[in-house]
């Protein structure tokens, strides 16, 4: 069946340092990835996505994301991290073409002042 | 411009009873989808509604449907409530043609408990 992984779905950091997030896939054919934030009290937002070309993409508020194909993976980094970004992460993937989302469950980051 | 909106936000109902909600999207936006997002099974794809048509469907039991109107808007309608359906549903919308089709812009959702 098809899915998205996420681990380690609490994540505790302090300010400043490195944030990384893993997201793996299982699909077959071409696909579409996102990673959306949701911040306390607020709705889903589209923090990047990759549709083609440059595997390494560049999202909102320091974020980037690197799509390896052989490994099916899209992880989230952001190299330091402030307390404005504690927020739950999702992954989410649709094979191209199809508006059928189907989402990790989610990352929640903590950021420490 | 505008963001997705939906209504009502927070609706409390009681076994056995229907519940619809409604779902505004983005002007210009022509596809709207719809999740279910609880915290055991996180968020779960309903379905996606593009030009009045059901364009995908989730493994969702029938008492959950959903329609589109001509201006784009969308309800969705859950019938003989259960407890389980407590969750918050949420709406995205896109445009949902071209590259276009895949960005998904989600609005704050309805908050639906069943008591």
């Amino acid at each position: 069946a098809q899915s998205v992984s996420q681990h380690n779905h609490h994540v505790i950091l302090s300010e400043a340092a490195s944030l990384e997030l893993g997201c793996n896939y299982s699909y077959g054919g071409t696909v579409n990835l996102f990673w959306y934030v949701q911040y306390p009290g607020q709705h889903l937002q589209l923090l990047l996505k990759y549709f083609s070309g440059d595997p390494l993409v560049k999202g909102i508020k320091g974020f980037e994301a690197e799509f390896i194909k052989s490994k099916f993976s899209f992880n989230l980094r952001k190299p330091s991290v402030q307390w404005s970004d504690t927020a739950e992460y999702f992954c989410a993937v649709n094979l191209y073409g199809n508006n059928r989302l189907a989402f990790g469950k989610g990352n929640q980051v903590v950021v420490i002042p | 411009k505008a963001g997705v909106t939906q209504t009502p936000r927070y609706l409390i109902k009681t076994r056995g009873q229907q519940v619809t909600l409604s779902c505004s999207p983005i002007s210009g936006h022509r596809s709207v989808s719809w999740y279910q997002q609880t915290p055991g099974q996180g968020l779960q794809f309903l379905f996606e509604y593009f030009s009045e048509t059901q364009r995908n469907k989730g493994n969702f039991p029938g008492r959950f449907s959903g329609r589109q109107f001509s201006n784009s808007r969308s309800e969705m309608n859950v019938s003989t409530l259960e407890l389980g359906d407590s969750a918050l549903y949420l709406c995205a919308s896109s445009l949902g043609t071209g590259e276009g089709l895949n960005e998904q812009f989600f609005g704050p959702g309805t908050r639906l408990t069943v008591l």
